[in-house]
């Protein structure tokens, strides 16, 4: 079974510019999540869907961060403008299961960010 | 007061010795305790997961917890240099739709040593 792909791996920008951030779950999966991990700490989700609507978007900072999870499948990530704060490695995270049983969250290998 | 306390070490012990990892709480609604491990450079993978208070064992780690005191442990036993990573304690109150939203500890750096 593929895992969570997730692209690019590394990316370097100037303050103020937008990146964007891809990412591919585990085929069938129907909740996928993005987190943020600060360098020295855990990851802090940042949004949750479950197929393409959205559960969980309390800690996304909206006035420059976006996602969306068209048809239910890949979803992506949009910073615009970046700040110096944002400099992260960006999870995403995928999980079977919408309810009923406890599922594992399996993480893909995350997008590092620096922001100059 | 953050929702999960860990101590982020970094801690080195030698080969084959017994490895204690420990977190607090502070919300009581959590009854999913989970331990991830992350190598460098890699996103977390699970360990163990528990639900409600008690130990579960797998091979050479256990976990426990101890709701009462809002207090989850994971052991390591004979510990092996391969076992060099970040480990993160991560807890929810469900597994449902929102409810199953991880709250993660900072993460402890254990470096096993040759």
């Amino acid at each position: 079974e593929a895992g969570v792909a997730q692209s690019p791996r590394y990316k370097i920008i100037e303050k103020r510019q937008s990146v964007a951030f891809w990412c591919n779950p585990i085929s069938g999966h129907a909740t996928l999540y993005w987190y943020q991990q600060i360098l020295g700490q855990g990851p802090k989700l940042l949004i949750q869907f479950q197929n393409n609507g959205v559960v969980d978007d309390s800690q996304l900072p909206k006035d420059r961060f976006s996602a969306e999870r068209l048809k239910g499948v890949d979803s992506t990530l949009k910073i615009q403008p970046a700040k110096l704060e944002d400099s992260a490695v960006y999870l995403c995270a995928s999980r079977s299961g919408t309810s009923g049983s406890y599922n594992e969250q399996f993480f893909g290998p995350g997008t590092r960010l620096t922001v100059l | 007061q953050k929702e999960v306390e860990q101590d982020p070490g970094p801690l080195s012990v030698p080969e084959g010795a017994i490895v204690s990892l420990n977190c607090t709480y502070s919300n009581s609604a959590f009854q999913y305790f989970m331990w991830y491990r992350q190598y460098s450079r890699k996103g977390p993978e699970l360990l163990m997961y528990t639900y409600s208070s008690g130990n579960k064992e797998d091979g050479r780690f256990t976990a426990q917890v101890d709701k009462s005191s809002k207090y989850i442990s994971l052991f390591i036993r004979d510990s092996q240099p391969s076992d060099s990573a970040t480990y993160l304690c991560a807890m929810s109150v469900g597994y449902g739709g929102a409810t199953n939203k991880l709250i993660f500890g900072t993460g402890t750096l254990l470096a096993v040593q040759p």
